[in-house]
């Protein structure tokens, strides 16, 4: 069972559009994780956000946790060929368990 | 490398045979955890390792889902009498400290082809 939800499951744009990702959930995190995962690869850490409402900046992408904690987005400003890949949201609950979402996957057409 | 390893990093097996799988995670990192990925989905949290503790166990899929990490160091999975349902990538990751905020460090996986 999935606890976090990702929106939307596929998205392909031109180089240089902007787009946002979304991850939502009916339960609180203790703090939350964006990865990028590519094919044949495990994920690789983009950021962690801890405080309801930070937001966080990554060059082009920006992150942001939802003052209540049970949502985040991710935005990509003039995405580019090298941003394609699986993007992954990861939230952690209780001491132990980090549950990751359903992913998006991006796809930047040149 | 210093990375996390996983080996085989491709298996196939047939119906109701046993398979193990192998982690070594990056040498001073506490925490392992094992999840399980289907293609285009997210990765499933199977158990976790705290040293040679195993902390959670529940998510395990069934009784034929087993893991240790006997010294702390490695790790490994097991899944006895495989179905074809037990095919998937099988990721394990690790981690240094003691909270779940810090980063994950994936291997490249451990794919199982189950016919």
């Amino acid at each position: 069972t999935q606890l976090l939800e990702q929106s939307p499951q596929f998205l392909s744009i031109q180089e240089g559009e902007n787009l946002t990702v979304y991850c939502n959930s009916s339960s609180v995190f203790s703090s939350l994780q964006w990865y990028r995962q590519e094919p044949g690869e495990g994920p690789v850490l983009l950021v962690t956000v801890v405080t309801g409402g930070e937001v966080k900046k990554l060059k082009r992408l920006t992150f942001q946790f939802g003052d209540a904690r049970k949502d985040s987005s991710l935005h990509i400003t003039a995405a580019q060929p090298g941003d394609t890949g699986l993007y992954l949201c990861a939230g952690a609950t209780g001491a132990n368990n980090l549950f990751f979402g359903t992913g998006t996957r991006l796809t930047v057409i040149p | 490398d210093t990375g996390v390893s996983q080996d085989p990093r491709h298996k196939i097996t047939k119906r109701g045979q046993n398979v193990t799988f192998r982690c070594d995670p990056i040498s001073e990192h506490n925490r392992l955890y094992w999840y399980r990925q289907t293609l285009g989905q997210g990765p499933e949290f199977l158990t976790y390792f705290q040293n040679e503790a195993q902390l959670e166990k529940s998510r395990l899929l069934s009784d034929r889902f087993s893991a240790e990490r006997p010294k702390g160091s490695f790790s490994t999975l097991e899944i006895q009498r495989t179905e074809q349902g037990d095919s998937a990538m099988y990721l394990c990751a690790s981690s240094l400290g003691f909270a779940n905020t810090g980063e994950l460090f994936f291997g490249e996986g451990s794919r199982l082809t189950v016919l």
